[in-house]
């Protein structure tokens, strides 16, 4: 099966730009996820959806992030205005319906902001 | 609060010596367990998972894991290690049936030829 797309792979931008990412999960996977992986931390969760309406979103920076899975399927995040901090890689993630399984990750979107 | 920790930042082995990378998780229950590998500009990929029954987990390329309950840990070990395993692993916890995970700070693996 296809895995979780995510696009871009790597964005620069100026602080307070404004920014947009893309993730496609895999098929028929209602919950999907943002982490924000800092260079040298674990990655942290921003917002877990399920279908199209939002599970948990405690730790996403409001004031900046939004994020909306419209029709339940593909997911996109935008940040604006961006700062310096939120230079990060992106990861994308979904889980599918059945007990005991695990998430699968995209490769993450890298983004530098200068 | 729950919290991960894997105490090495980084480890360096020999080519064809054994591996352990530790894990200690804070949460009240037992919760599912997973470890995954990061190569550089990848994403995730799972090693291995558990959620209950025998403590002794194998995974892929070779890995296996131990749940310890009474030390609240979860170590990864290779009794062999391979170049091609160079890598960053990254231990997770989700407190039960929720599968939000919370990520350790990460071990990165260097394998000496």
């Amino acid at each position: 099966e296809a895995g979780v797309a995510q696009s871009p792979r790597y964005k620069i931008i100026e602080k307070r730009q404004s920014v947009a990412f893309w993730c496609n999960p895999i098929s028929g996977h209602a919950t999907l996820y943002w982490y924000q992986q800092i260079l040298g931390q674990g990655p942290k969760l921003l917002i877990q959806f399920q279908n199209n309406g939002v599970v948990d979103d405690s730790q996403l920076p409001k004031d900046r992030f939004s994020a909306e899975r419209l029709k339940g399927v593909d997911s996109t995040l935008k940040i604006q205005p961006a700062k310096l901090e939120d230079s990060a890689v992106y990861l994308c993630a979904s889980l599918g319906r059945f007990m005991n399984t695990e998430a699968f990750f995209g490769q993450g979107t890298r983004l530098t902001v200068v | 609060a729950q919290s991960v920790t894997q105490p090495d930042i980084h480890i360096t082995v020999s080519e064809g010596a054994s591996l352990e990378l530790r894990c200690n998780y804070s949460y009240g229950a037992t919760p599912y367990l997973f470890w995954y590998v990061q190569s550089p500009g990848q994403g995730l990929q799972l090693l291995l998972k558990y959620f209950s029954g025998d403590t002794l987990v194998q995974g892929i390329k070779g890995f296996e894991a131990e749940f310890k309950r009474s030390q609240s840990s979860f170590n990864l070990r290779k009794p062999s290690v391979h170049w091609s395993d160079a890598a960053e692993y990254f231990c997770a916890v989700a407190p039960g049936g929720t599968y939000k995970y919370i990520f350790g700070t990460g071990t990165r693996l260097k394998v000496l030829a």
